[in-house]
């Protein structure tokens, strides 16, 4: 299995409140990506990352922002957190922009 | 916009039979095409990985193929199990694009 962390895995919290989701990997892998899971909408890509410091929005990225000061971490942020974005978050990694796609475990948000 | 389509949504079959899994794209040019796994409440596993050069894959009792010319994928089951019982997404991505895009997924159950 891909060595990738997600932390937290659960977190439940209060509209307006910041909220910060970490994706750790230990593949040395360039890219890595941000996805949220919603019944009826699927996988939907919010932002990534091909580099250091390397980063493009995805098609749901309002009310997100991302940071990836270094190969192995890649930080997704609610500024303000609302009820929309409770959600099942999840992180991925690649070698290449084209690359096999491998998945972390979610985190599961909830914002009340 | 590519979209995907992965019909039926929902598939129940007894063990022991051959499937197949469709899933098509408006726009059919497809650059790379992964299929995936997902168990409930689990991250999605990679399952196969068509490149743009390749039509088809294979890994056990699993074989992917991809008609450029139509936007079609397929992915053959052979010999359903129950532990075969799980959630199938394809995804796609185009020449030149570092994003998949995902369909909504076909949940198969497969009886004992």
């Amino acid at each position: 299995d891909a060595g990738i962390t997600q932390s937290p895995r659960h977190k439940v919290t209060e509209t307006g409140t910041p909220v910060t989701l970490r994706c750790h990997q230990t593949e040395n892998h360039r890219y890595m990506y941000w996805y949220r899971q919603d019944p009826g909408h699927g996988l939907r890509l919010i932002h990534y990352s091909y580099g250091v410091k390397d980063t493009d929005k995805g098609e749901v990225s309002d009310g997100y922002s991302v940071s990836r000061s270094k190969t192995e971490d890649f930080l997704l942020t609610l500024e303000s957190a609302t009820s929309s974005q409770t959600s099942v978050y999840f992180c991925a990694i690649s070698e290449s922009g084209a690359g096999e796609l491998f998945f972390g475990e979610g985190s599961r948000l909830t914002v009340l | 916009k590519q979209e995907v389509t992965q019909i039926p949504a929902a598939l129940s079959v007894p063990e022991g039979e051959n499937l197949v899994l469709n899933c098509s794209f408006t726009d059919s040019a497809i650059y790379n095409l992964q299929w995936f796994r997902q168990d409930p409440g689990k991250g999605l596993t990679s399952l196969l990985l068509i490149q743009s050069s390749q039509r088809e894959q294979t890994s056990g009792r699993l074989n992917a193929s991809l008609d450029k010319s139509s936007g079609r994928s397929t992915l053959y089951i052979a010999a359903s199990q129950p532990g075969d019982s799980a959630t199938y997404l394809c995804a796609g991505t185009q020449g030149g694009s570092e994003k998949l895009v995902f369909g909504k997924g076909m949940k198969l159950t497969v009886n004992p």
